[in-house]
């Protein structure tokens, strides 16, 4: 069964420093996303990413986040100088353009990439 | 207001037993509705879309209302392994996001 793979599982960082995560997206799928779970609370939305440029983002995703799809695979979120609120949980989900009932479809998340940023 | 609101829980229920969990989501626009479940430290992991006419996969039943804006979970003859988080996710049409509620917890125990 197709899966979003997301790597590394486990990321610790210090603040400041710039982190990468990568997504490889499920391969027929159109939409990409990132989300974040902080420990112990709600999925956050981040970004959405469609046909080559972001399709809408959170008040989350200021200037210190960035994403790119480099080549035909990956999908990846940069995070130029972390802080230490930025622990927590991304999950990378995929969807296809639509869905069986006429409505968006589901979208498929990665295992997650744990950011820990001491 | 929240987008997506759900009872917190915990719903600790016996082996065998229904349970029901409920969500309601605020925008009048939402045009997709899904139950997906959590376990802990893992990736929210899709359970089953809801459709209008409401739904059933094995022990899972979901049903949405649209007058009332809510959606439904029920699950029958609950197993061990159901214990989880149950997250009620809805899609804003035209909007490129899924608006997670913050969970409902369900212990299942024997």
């Amino acid at each position: 069964e197709p899966e979003v793979t997301q790597t590394p599982s486990h990321q610790v960082t210090q603040m400041g420093q710039e982190v990468i995560l990568r997504c490889v997206p499920i391969s027929n799928h159109l939409y990409f996303y990132w989300y974040r779970q902080i420990l112990g609370q709600k999925v956050e939305f981040l970004v959405s990413f469609y046909n080559n440029e972001i399709s809408e983002k959170s008040e989350i995703f200021d200037d210190q986040f960035s994403v790119e799809r480099p080549d035909g695979s990956n999908f990846t979120l940069k995070i130029r100088s972390t802080k230490l609120e930025d622990s927590a949980m991304y999950f990378c989900a995929s969807s296809e353009v639509s869905g069986t009932d006429g409505g968006y479809p589901e979208a498929f998340f990665g295992q997650g990439t744990r950011l820990t940023v001491v | 207001r929240k987008e997506v609101e759900q009872d917190p829980g915990p719903f600790n229920v016996p082996e065998g037993a229904t349970v029901a969990f409920n969500c309601t989501y605020s925008n009048s626009a939402s045009q997709s509705f899904f139950w997906y479940r959590q376990d802990c430290r893992k990736e929210p992991k899709l359970l089953m879309s809801v459709y209008s006419s409401g739904n059933e996969d094995g022990r899972f039943t979901a049903q949405l209302n649209r007058a009332s804006q809510y959606i439904s979970l029920l699950i029958r003859d609950s197993k061990l392994s159901d214990s989880a988080t149950y997250l009620c996710v809805v899609n804003v049409y035209n909007f490129n996001k899924f608006y997670f509620g913050s969970g409902t917890k369900l212990n299942v125990k024997p």
